[in-house]
């Protein structure tokens, strides 16, 4: 069973455009965080959110959590080639050590 | 050293051997993970370390996979019996604090093991 889906798996797109990666999930978490990971490499944290409703931003990424702590999304504005790679979200349920890692979405972004 | 490190970076091995992956996380760290990633998907959990508490096992696919973490630092992650189904990347991870909300997982580069 997969606790955490992302949408869409495979997204490639021209450099300039806009796009957004979703986190969904029917299961409540404490926190839910973002990762990017290059081939051949681990997953390095682009951010956490803890709170419902939350919106962060990095540089030209926004990360917002849902209202209900179920869902989250990823919007990358202008687009370049260096934002390419595997993007994962990870959930961390209200009790347990686990973090529950989405099915990823793979971004390529064409120069 | 300044990051995770994992070894060996790639491993080939028959079905029905026994194959050991290493993980020296970073100095300090208290919590390791275990994951598994098959080619392009997510992460899935295997085990956790948490201090000098007993570890979260839960995510074990089956009892030919066992994992240690010697004095609090180095973990080795075995898996007995190698299945082709075992195929992934092993990947781990280390925190500061661990079972905490804002926890910074800090991944290495992985094991590629490959089962003929």
């Amino acid at each position: 069973t997969q606790l955490l889906e992302q949408s869409p798996q495979f997204l490639s797109i021209q450099e300039g455009e806009n796009l957004t990666v979703y986190c969904n999930s029917s299961s409540v978490f404490s926190s839910l965080q973002w990762y990017r990971q290059e081939p051949g490499e681990g997953p390095v944290l682009l951010v956490t959110v803890v709170t419902g409703g939350e919106v962060k931003k990095l540089k030209r990424l926004t990360f917002q959590f849902g209202d209900a702590r179920k869902d989250s999304s990823l919007h990358i504005t202008a687009a370049q080639p260096g934002d390419t790679g595997l993007y994962l979200c990870a959930g961390q349920p209200i009790t347990g050590n686990q973090f529950y890692f989405g099915t990823g979405t793979s971004l390529t972004v064409i120069p | 050293g300044a990051g995770v490190s994992q070894s060996p970076s790639n491993k080939v091995t028959e079905k029905g051997k026994d194959v050991e992956l290493r993980c020296d996380p970073i100095s300090g760290h208290t919590a390791l993970y275990w994951y598994r990633q098959s080619l392009g998907q997510g992460l899935e959990f295997l085990i956790y370390f948490q201090g000098n508490s007993a570890p979260d096992k839960s995510g074990l696919p089956s009892d030919r996979f066992s994992a240690e973490r010697t004095g609090g630092s180095v973990s080795t992650l075995t898996i007995q019996r190698t299945q082709q189904e075992d195929s992934a990347v092993y990947l781990c991870a280390s925190s500061i604090v661990g079972a905490g909300n804002t926890d910074t997982q800090y991944f290495g580069p992985g094991t590629r093991l490959t089962v003929l």
